[in-house]
């Protein structure tokens, strides 16, 4: 079974400030995704990525950069953070991008926008 | 444009009776849809998904949902429910982005079974 691991779990972090969440796949999935979970909102599609060095853009992408530097690693950057932006942030990871595949999801970070 | 809708935010039931979690949908074209469950305090997981073919699909946990194309809907059911399935339901339908594939859910359904 694929898993998907995230870093850190919980972050507090001040207004403008600079954080950066980690995911890491060990199933060599090509797919990898970044999701935000909002109470009302569901799960909502941040960025994608179908390999190494390779972006697309979701559907709430603003104030979100993400970098896929290796099959297995795909970070979130929020490079001045908002209060907004406190959420809970999944990553998941799927064999191929769409085509009715499964998406594998980690434990999820609970960030904290003061 | 896709959207899904799962119009009942909560749902409250005794274990042993059915289950019916709601979900429908808007896509132009051929849908595929899934069901996630998130259990407390937990990630996500995969239940089931519909591509084609028969209008009941079955997935874990006893679960099986019931595609009706002639109202857009994709209804999660089990029976009897059990109090362990106490967790939140998302809905999901993929659907095109551009060239690639992605996955919109609705807002979810928390279900609550009572002992």
């Amino acid at each position: 079974e694929a898993a998907v691991t995230q870093s850190p779990r919980n972050k507090v972090t001040v207004t403008g400030g600079n954080v950066t969440l980690s995911c890491r796949q060990t199933n060599s999935h090509n797919y990898m995704y970044w999701y935000r979970q909002d109470t009302g909102h569901g799960l909502r599609l941040i960025h994608y990525s179908y390999g190494a060095g390779n972006l697309q853009i979701g559907d709430v992408p603003d104030g979100y950069k993400a970098t896929r530097t290796t099959q297995e690693d795909f970070f979130l950057l929020l490079e001045l953070a908002s209060p907004s932006q406190t959420s809970l942030y999944f990553c998941a990871s799927s064999e191929w991008g769409g085509r009715y595949a499964e998406q594998f999801f980690g434990p999820g970070t609970r960030l904290t926008v003061l | 444009a896709q959207s899904v809708d799962q119009p009942d935010a909560h749902v409250t039931l005794s274990e042993g009776a059915s289950l019916e979690l709601r979900c429908s949908y808007s896509y132009s074209a051929a849908p595929y849809l899934f069901w996630y469950v998130q259990y407390p305090g937990q990630s996500l997981q995969f239940l089931l998904k519909y591509i084609t073919g028969d209008t009941v699909v079955k997935g874990t946990k006893g679960f099986e949902a019931e595609f009706r194309k002639s109202n857009s809907s994709f209804n999660l059911k089990k029976s009897p429910a059990h109090w362990s399935d106490s967790a939140k339901y998302f809905c999901a339908l993929e659907g095109r982005g551009g060239s690639n594939y992605k996955l919109t859910f609705g807002k979810g359904t928390l279900l609550t079974v009572t002992p």
